[in-house]
């Protein structure tokens, strides 16, 4: 079965700061799909990014890039000149056929 | 180009009794799927639309639970006997379904269900 595994519950930036969040899955399957949600109090799930895995190229989407590693099953994403309106739930998912299937997410806080 | 939208926003009800949730996906979007996301977790899924048939429903977690989208379009996620373990936010998310299936799922807001 697919999991997707975040080991940091919690993160920190300082404004304008750079910060990277972590993310591993376990999938048998070669082509996928592989996204970071940010959910903010609101609870609306915001893309953020995603990859596909055929892609060897990495994802960007103006300060957010990730850094996929499909060998070691990674895929962490990277958030350049953090902003306070960056601080929310991130959540790492991965899909394939249907579903998608989520990490227990990472709180990241934005310190001015 | 309005989002998923998703009614009630907020919903108590008593144990035992039946709730219905309603989804309005992107327009367009002939894939919806539903989730249930309990405090401190990540979503999970629950059921999934291709058009007006359950392509997938092997995460409802028992017959109390059932969703329909006879349209094609909105779509009302129903349980009953509702208990307390219930209690959760449940979200709606659509899609655009190209051919090759794997496709940017779009969320709404939720709506949280409190089971007293």
């Amino acid at each position: 079965a697919q999991t997707v595994t975040q080991s940091q519950p919690e993160m920190s930036v300082q404004e304008a700061e750079t910060v990277t969040l972590s993310c591993t899955y376990d999938t048998s399957e070669s082509d996928y799909y592989l996204f970071w949600y940010k959910q903010p109090p609101s609870r609306q799930m915001i893309l953020v990014i995603r990859q596909e895995a055929y892609k060897q190229q990495n994802a960007t989407e103006n300060r957010f890039s990730v850094n996929f590693q499909k060998a070691a099953k990674s895929f962490s994403l990277k958030i350049s000149d953090s902003q306070l309106g960056d601080a929310a739930m991130y959540f790492c998912a991965y899909m394939y056929t249907d579903k998608l299937i989520f990490g227990t997410g990472t709180r990241l806080q934005v310190f001015p | 180009g309005a989002g998923v939208s998703q009614t009630p926003s907020n919903k108590v009800t008593e144990k035992g009794k039946y709730v219905e949730l309603r989804c309005d996906p992107i327009s367009g979007h002939t894939a919806l799927y539903w989730y249930r996301q309990s405090l401190g977790q990540g979503p999970e899924f629950l059921i999934y639309f291709q058009g007006t048939g359950a392509a997938d429903d092997s995460g409802l977690p028992n017959d109390r639970f059932f969703a329909v989208r006879p349209e094609g379009s909105v779509s009302t996620l129903k349980i009953q006997r509702t208990e307390r373990g219930d209690s959760a936010v449940y979200l709606c998310a659509s899609s655009l379904y190209g051919e090759l299936g794997l496709d940017t799922q779009y969320f709404g807001p939720g709506t949280r269900l409190t089971v007293l």
